[in-house]
């Protein structure tokens, strides 16, 4: 079982409507979730944190966490094309494990089309 | 403010080289994690310095190696390279523990 599991897609929404992208991980005692947006040649840029359980937005996003359930969700709300490329969903390992590593989900792709 | 810098972008070496990849965090943050990126095997972190100290290592063998300067720049130093290297070497930095990483621009290495 991998620590972070994500749909690898490609999830295909048309233009407006909202994209849903989950992720589960194994580790019930990671405490820090994180949501990365990568383009096709470019570094991960981080679009969404959540640390407890419920609902954080910011902007059209809005990323969901279910500690019980070790699942966490990104919503992107009006889609565009520009919102397409590969999200990853990261999880930092307990400390128990040592400092600041992120465990990476294999990221699912969304392609957004007018 | 500015963002994590790395250097160099692009580089190509040949098998048995050894490579030494650059990291400027973002001001004021003291931690810098290196994670490998490659098609087959996704995002896999290498290690992490806080205060010039390693606190965190992944699985990956001896001839990784980094180290953290007193300014919080990084350095990662591959030896003795093997085709299965070639990967985009990513740079993160954060405030401390837990906190939100964000990365570099990465150095795409490529072994021949």
């Amino acid at each position: 079982q991998k620590e972070v599991e994500q749909n690898s897609g490609p999830l295909s929404v048309p233009e407006g409507a909202i994209a849903s992208l989950n992720c589960t991980y194994s580790d019930r005692g990671s405490q820090s979730f994180f949501w990365y947006r990568q383009y096709s040649g470019k570094s991960p840029e981080l679009i969404m944190f959540i640390y407890s359980n419920g609902d954080k937005e910011d902007g059209r996003f809005t990323a969901q966490l279910n500690k019980a359930s070790q699942y966490v969700s990104l919503l992107i709300r009006d889609s565009q094309p520009s919102d397409s490329a590969t999200y990853l969903c990261a999880v930092i390992a307990p400390r128990t494990r040592g400092y600041n590593k992120l465990i990476f989900g294999a990221g699912t792709r969304l392609a957004v089309h007018p | 403010k500015a963002g994590v810098t790395q250097t160099p972008r692009y580089l190509i070496k040949t098998r048995g080289q050894q490579v030494t990849l650059s990291c400027s965090p973002i001001s004021g943050h003291r931690s810098v994690s290196w994670y490998q990126q490659t098609p087959g095997q996704g995002l896999q972190f290498l290690f992490e310095y806080f205060s010039e100290t390693q606190r965190n290592k992944g699985n990956f063998p001896g001839r990784f190696s980094g180290r953290q300067f007193s300014n919080s720049r990084s350095e990662m130093n591959v030896s003795t390279l093997e085709l299965g290297d070639s990967a985009l070497y990513l740079c993160a930095s954060s405030l401390g523990q837990d906190n939100e990483q964000f990365f570099g621009p990465g150095t795409r290495l490529t072994v021949l």
